[in-house]
């Protein structure tokens, strides 16, 4: 199972807003609305910030959002502040009823 | 509240057997899926399987199948995960994580993590 597909890196200014994408394949992200995404900032263990593709869990600031079209999954940040730099990972349930994760996603607040 | 306390770190040698744990409380221990998760040095995460402790119905990952073994003890509420025969490549952190519903694809409570050295 090869992992989802994430830019290596993005970065924004405060206040701007920024995507982060997750692309899959039919066997996994194109066929589940089982995609969620976590923040880690270093040295820290991952936390969910989105589940099911764009719910997200109580606590976890409406600036972060998650949509999906076909094989590919978005994260999107808006109004971006300094405590969101960190890395971001997406997950997706398969067909072979395992999960993958992303590569991950260094995002710089500039 | 839900914790997930994970085993200290733990420094082998190639060659050596190795049983960490992660200590579930503040929820039903026995209801929910439980994974772990691996993350080399620098690296991203890797899902490595899960377990449902009630009836220790295992899945395991097609990277890690055969090389380490996911177990739980239900009446002490502490899941594990074992090697046989540690290899260098085996270093990494070590995350247990869960999910208190039924869909086991999403972690929302995960341990502070495991770090295993390995090395000659």
């Amino acid at each position: 199972q090869s992992a989802l597909t994430q830019p290596p890196s993005v970065s924004g200014s405060p206040g701007q807003s920024v995507t982060i994408s997750c692309t899959g394949t039919s066997s996994d992200v194109g066929s589940y609305n089982r995609v969620s995404w976590y923040q880690q900032p270093p040295g820290t263990a991952p936390k969910l910030m989105i589940y099911e593709v764009s719910y997200r869990p109580s606590g976890v600031p409406d600036r972060f959002s998650g949509s999906k079209s076909g094989n590919t999954a978005s994260l999107t940040i808006s109004g971006l502040q300094a405590e969101d730099e960190a890395e971001y990972y997406c997950s997706s349930y398969t067909s072979r009823s395992t999960l993958v994760f992303g590569g991950g996603t260094k995002l710089t607040v500039l | 509240e839900v914790q997930l306390v994970q085993s200290g770190a733990e420094v082998k040698k190639p060659g050596e057997s190795l049983k960490i744990s992660c200590k579930g409380s503040g929820y039903s221990f026995t209801t929910y899926w439980l994974g772990w998760v691996r993350q080399m040095p620098g690296k991203g995460l890797e899902w490595m399987g899960i377990i449902y402790p009630g009836d220790s119905d295992t899945r395991y990952s097609p990277s890690f199948q055969g090389q380490v073994t996911i177990s739980a003890d239900k009446s002490i509420s502490t899941a594990y995960l074992q090697w046989s025969s540690l290899k260098a490549s085996d270093t990494a952190m070590y995350y247990c994580a869960t999910r208190t519903s039924s869909d086991w694809w999403t972690f929302d409570y995960w341990g502070q993590g495991t770090l295993v050295a390995v090395s000659s």
